[in-house]
């Protein structure tokens, strides 16, 4: 399996710009999630989908930020407008969903500067 | 607030030396948890877990964590670092089978 896999690897934009992250689960998986790590606030949970459906966006800084599971093999994460305060890594990570003791898998994460 | 704490921001180690990092969380009821490393340029990966049982969890790459209920807290050991183990290392815990709550992480280097 490859894994979750995320693009693109790297985003450099401009303040004002929309930006769109995207992220394909491992198959199989139902739930996905997706974090933002910084260096002031560590690793923050932004969503999480199951089964395609949104549980909990109470870590969604504000509306700027939305995020999207159309099918159980695709999610966007779309900041609009992006502002320098959004720079981060943003992962995203998917686990079966089931059990208490499933483990989530990471990927990659995507590298954003707005300048 | 449900909350979960690693005291040690940054270790300093030389090889051989022995590794524990602290892990305590503020909740009540059950809970599930990880310890995942962060190799410098890569992901998060799993070192190990606990869910039941066996409150002392061996991991990869000759890593363990002991649950003591009692105290809230799952600290990570290892009896003999190696160069290859510098990396950021986050505690996380799963409350009442809800979503993970991660620590601030700790970062680990190892002087050879």
């Amino acid at each position: 399996d490859a894994g979750v896999i995320q693009s693109p690897r790297h985003e450099v934009t401009e303040m004002g710009q929309e930006v769109t992250l995207r992220c394909k689960p491992i198959s199989g998986h139902n739930s996905l999630f997706w974090y933002r790590q910084t260096m002031m606030r560590g690793l923050e949970l932004l969503i999480y989908f199951n089964n395609n459906v949104p549980i909990d966006d109470s870590g969604m800084p504000e509306d700027r930020f939305s995020a999207k599971m159309p099918n159980a093999s695709f999610s966007t994460l779309k900041i609009q407008p992006s502002e320098p305060r959004d720079s981060a890594v943003y992962f995203c990570a998917s686990s079966t969903g089931q059990g208490a003791g499933d483990e989530q898998f990471f990927g990659p994460g995507t590298r954003l500067t707005v300048l | 607030a449900q909350s979960v704490s690693q005291h040690n921001h940054h270790v300093i180690l030389s090889e051989a030396a022995s590794l524990e990092l602290g892990c305590n969380y503020s909740y009540g009821g059950t809970v599930n948890l990880f310890w995942y490393v962060q190799y410098p340029g890569q992901h998060l990966q799993l070192l190990l877990k606990y869910f039941s049982g066996d409150p002392l969890v061996k991991g990869i790459k000759g890593f363990e964590a002991e649950f003591i209920k009692s105290k809230f807290s799952f600290n990570l050991r290892k009896p003999s670092v190696q160069w290859s183990d510098t990396a950021e290392y986050f505690c996380a815990v799963k409350m009442d089978f809800q979503k993970l709550v991660f620590g601030t992480g700790t970062r680990l280097l190892v002087s050879p």
